[in-house]
């Protein structure tokens, strides 16, 4: 069926460091996938995308990849900063509306 | 332009009680999902509407059910509530038509069935 794995579940890196997220989906039919940031007591924000003619896409600090042979994705975000704490998620859209979502990183950037 | 907007943004209800919950897509925008999110099972798909027609539907009880109106406003209904269906229940907006796309997220309705 359809299903995305996310890894790590936490991460605590020092500011300035980078942090690396990684996501592998089981539906070979994804084509579209994005990230997601949620802070506490807000809905997530989409922070990138990358769809499936694209292996890597860049966005000032953010980065993401893509692997379709291995059916895995990936954030990667540099010189992290405090703000950027927060819970990520990833997501594999298998038609229309339709997203799956991994169960989430919880990322803690210590100052 | 204005984000997704959800009322209500909490809500308290009683088992067995029904609800309905009420979603604003930004404007221009013609699909809207739902999704439900909890500790344990994380982000799930409920159903996916456009022009008013339900285009996608997640593994979710017939108790779980929606309709979207012609200005792309969009509810989602539960019935018979239970002790499990405590969550946020979150909506999204899209700008396309077709093909997996881009969604925006409200910031959701806290509902909490005792």
């Amino acid at each position: 069926g359809e299903n995305v794995e996310q890894h790590p579940s936490t991460l605590s890196v020092q500011e300035g460091d980078s942090a690396v997220i990684k996501c592998t989906y089981s539906d070979s039919a994804s084509n579209y996938f994005p990230w997601y940031k949620q802070e506490l007591g807000k809905g997530p924000q989409l922070i990138i995308d990358i769809r499936s003619n694209v292996g890597e896409k860049k966005d000032q600090r953010i980065a993401v990849t893509l692997n379709k042979t291995a059916k895995h994705f990936s954030l990667h975000i540099t010189e992290t900063q405090p703000e950027d704490s927060a819970v990520y998620f990833c997501a594999a859209g298998v038609q229309g509306g339709k997203l799956i979502f991994g169960q989430g990183t919880e990322l803690s950037v210590k100052p | 332009k204005a984000g997704v907007t959800q009322t209500p943004r909490y809500l308290i209800k009683t088992r067995g009680q029904q609800v309905t919950l009420s979603c604003s897509p930004i404007s221009g925008h013609r699909s809207v999902s739902w999704y439900q999110q909890t500790p344990g099972q994380g982000l799930q798909f409920l159903f996916e509407y456009f022009s008013e027609t339900q285009r996608n539907k997640g593994n979710f009880p017939g108790r779980f059910s929606g309709r979207q109106f012609s200005n792309s406003r969009s509810e989602m209904n539960v019935s018979t509530l239970e002790l499990g269906d405590s969550a946020l229940y979150l909506c999204a907006s899209s700008p396309l038509d077709r093909g997996s796309h881009e969604q925006y997220f409200g910031p959701g309705t806290r509902l909490t069935v005792t």
